[in-house]
């Protein structure tokens, strides 16, 4: 098993452009979300998911999209990216939403100019 | 939503003395208190849980305590080791949300 996998590990943008950053999970989990990481802030949840076809808000959910299709792949997508959105990005999943335990991913570091 | 606070955000202690990280939470329906570890370059681990029920936990030098009334709960590492040294977060699950602290950078120094 490879476990939560992201890509890519890192990345550049532009202020206004887009990109998504890729989860896969092959533990066959329910249970997905995405966290970014500041300094001094710990991880806060953008968005998560208990399902395909599911969806849900965290804490800090502006700007970002995200979409559940299968029950592998959970894909975040920044629309017009902003220098705010510099971060390092995990995506994190759990066999099911009453289950607890997250499984992170190596995380995606994410800078805008 | 949930708040967490975490406390100290750096600790530095000598191998083999015990080390003490810990957080309070403000929604009393929270009911899942895990522990992560996070090493440099790397994603979260965990490393023990507690759940609402259950008021002490341990798993041979790490153990964490639960007091539901004063909405606290602490991770407590016996015998430290200089492998122990990395970031170390908790976290609260209310329904599908999980809110974390902001982090304890612990320093073991040989």
């Amino acid at each position: 098993n490879a476990g939560v996998t992201q890509t890519p590990k890192f990345q550049v943008l532009k202020t206004g452009q887009s990109m998504t950053l890729q989860c896969a999970q092959d533990m066959n989990h329910e249970y997905m979300s995405w966290y970014r990481q500041d300094p001094g802030m710990g991880l806060r949840l953008i968005h998560y998911s208990v399902g395909a076809g599911i969806t849900d808000q965290g804490e800090v959910p502006n700007g970002y999209n995200v979409s559940r299709s299968t029950t592998e792949d959970f894909p975040l997508r920044l629309l017009s990216a902003a220098p705010s959105q510099t971060s390092v990005y995990f995506c994190a999943s759990s066999y099911g939403r009453d289950t607890g335990e997250l499984f992170f991913g190596e995380g995606s570091r994410l800078t805008v100019l | 939503g949930e708040n967490v606070e975490q406390h100290p955000s750096t600790l530095s202690v000598q191998e083999g003395d015990s080390a003490v990280i810990k957080c309070t939470y403000s929604d009393s329906a929270s009911n899942y208190f895990p522990w992560y570890k996070q090493e440099l370059g790397k994603g979260p681990q965990l490393i023990i849980d507690i759940r609402s029920n259950v008021g002490e936990k341990k798993d041979q030098r790490i153990a964490v305590t639960l007091n539901k009334t004063a909405k606290h709960f602490s991770l407590h590492i016996t015998e430290t080791q200089p492998e122990d040294s990395a970031v170390y977060f908790c976290a609260a699950q209310l329904l599908n949300k999980f809110y974390f602290g902001s982090g304890t950078k612990l320093n073991v120094k040989p």
